[in-house]
């Protein structure tokens, strides 16, 4: 599986967007990047992926570059309750594969 | 949808005992769920893939004796964790996806505390 590097720690104000990039430089051309998000002492929470297209939903879009090398999750208005720590994985999309979690972002929303 | 529970959400045992927790997929079925470790500070690392009604795969490192996983129908996977030690006070936390589907959901964890 591809490996990911992700910043240690950011700092976001609340109501302002969260731009958290992602470093896949060795990803391959049917693996998908995940997002997903951990709050303090809970289970992690699925919050985006995509192939190469940029993806929006309900929670975040997620713009892919077009070599697929790097990608940023945006959170459009941060809140509060969006500090967590943030994985960025990379895999194939496919039934019954495993998740390779990193170290992940910490995102701190601030009043 | 999609909607993963665990039980219990926090254990108390005493060293030597032996604890189960189960994982379960409330709104849909799947034939293969996983389950992860994690300490304090640290990032969830996978131990074993749970498949329903055969054995489960286990993660270099991690021992199938001791921590029992049965996969016994297509909505509950069990994690048992034998003979315990304080090392293996951890927060363990499943996931699984939809058949047909890709993406993964994951339970809200349990902390396990050995005496």
């Amino acid at each position: 599986d591809a490996k990911t590097t992700q910043p240690t720690s950011m700092d976001c104000a609340e109501g302002r967007a969260a731009n958290l990039p992602c470093n896949h430089s060795t990803i391959s051309g049917n693996e998908y990047v995940y997002w997903y998000r951990q709050i303090h002492s809970q289970g992690p929470q699925y919050i985006i992926h995509g192939l190469k297209n940029n993806e929006t939903n309900e929670m975040a879009s997620l713009i892919i570059t077009e070599d697929r090398k790097s990608s940023t999750l945006i959170l459009p208005h941060a809140t509060l309750r969006d500090t967590a720590v943030y994985y960025c994985i990379v895999g194939l999309m496919e039934y019954g594969n495993k998740l390779v979690f990193g170290a992940g972002t910490i995102l701190r929303v601030k009043s | 949808g999609a909607v993963v529970s665990q039980h219990p959400s926090r254990v108390i045992c005493k060293s030597g005992t032996s604890v189960k927790i189960e994982c379960r997929s409330l709104d849909f079925q799947a034939t293969t769920m996983f389950w992860y470790r994690q300490f304090p500070k640290q990032s969830l690392m996978l131990m074993a893939t749970s498949n329903e009604g055969s054995k489960a795969t286990y993660e270099q490192g991690v021992e199938k004796d001791k921590f029992l996983i049965n996969h016994a129908s297509l909505t509950l996977s069990t994690l048992t964790v034998t003979s315990a030690h304080p090392e293996d006070s951890s927060f363990y936390i499943c996931s699984a996806a939809r058949v047909s589907r890709e993406t993964q959901y994951f339970g809200p964890g349990t902390r396990l505390l050995v005496l």
